[in-house]
């Protein structure tokens, strides 16, 4: 079957302007994640979601950076007045039980270039 | 922030030969996870621990985890060049029995030498 798909796979967007990323998961996947991942380092968690409800956010950076998961399908991660700092691979992952409990499926993510 | 830890940060080995990863972490885990990751592509998941078992395999795959010593490690048999990759172990946090986020750990970069 199909598996989580992000887009755009790339985005360049001017300094001050919105983003919105979307990720569309595997069908039937209880909880979706949102991460950030820098060139060399780990994905850092920004928020979760089971179904519809966003369960912790404590991942996102600031109010600019705002995410929702209206029907519990699909998602977007939205980015206010982006800023250079922004500029990142942002991954989105889905699973088929509730939070962490069983394994990630992660797609190959949107790669956010802020000039 | 990053929960996990990955010991080393960098590893070079040859073909053929046993390739171990360490990870630890801070806090009480529901489960821990381990991912690979080939040159900045995406990650793919290899296995799942959970805080009551002490080891698991996988095909070359083999972890342990010492939830006393809040880590674990990876054990890769018999290396072949396409295990070149990061590897990233993710720990489930346990708050008050719920589990909750996934959060990564800094990697290990491994290097297998033909």
């Amino acid at each position: 079957g199909a598996g989580v798909s992000q887009s755009p796979r790339y985005k360049v967007t001017k300094r001050g302007q919105d983003v919105a990323l979307r990720c569309d998961p595997i069908s039937g996947h209880v909880s979706l994640y949102w991460y950030r991942q820098a060139l060399g380092q780990g994905p850092e968690f920004l928020t979760y979601f089971n179904y519809e409800a966003q369960q912790d956010k404590s991942g996102l950076p600031n109010d600019r950076f705002s995410a929702e998961r209206p029907e519990g399908s699909i998602s977007t991660l939205t980015i206010q007045r982006t800023e250079q700092r922004d500029s990142a691979m942002y991954r989105c992952a889905s699973s088929l039980a509730k939070s962490a409990n069983s394994p990630l499926h992660f797609g190959n993510g949107t790669r956010l270039t802020v000039t | 922030s990053q929960q996990g830890e990955e010991d080393p940060q960098a590893l070079s080995i040859q073909e053929g030969e046993n390739a171990t990863m360490n990870c630890s972490y801070k806090t009480s885990i529901n489960n821990l996870q381990w991912y690979r990751q080939n040159s900045g592509r995406g990650l793919v998941h290899l296995i799942l621990i959970r805080s009551n078992e002490r080891e698991k395999h996988s095909g070359r795959l083999r972890v342990t985890l010492d939830t006393s010593k809040k880590s674990s490690s990876l054990l890769i048999t018999a290396s072949r060049a396409a295990d070149t990759a990061s590897y990233f172990c993710a720990t489930a946090l346990n708050y008050g029995g719920a589990t909750n986020k996934l959060i990564f750990g800094t990697g290990t970069l491994l290097a297998v030498q033909p």
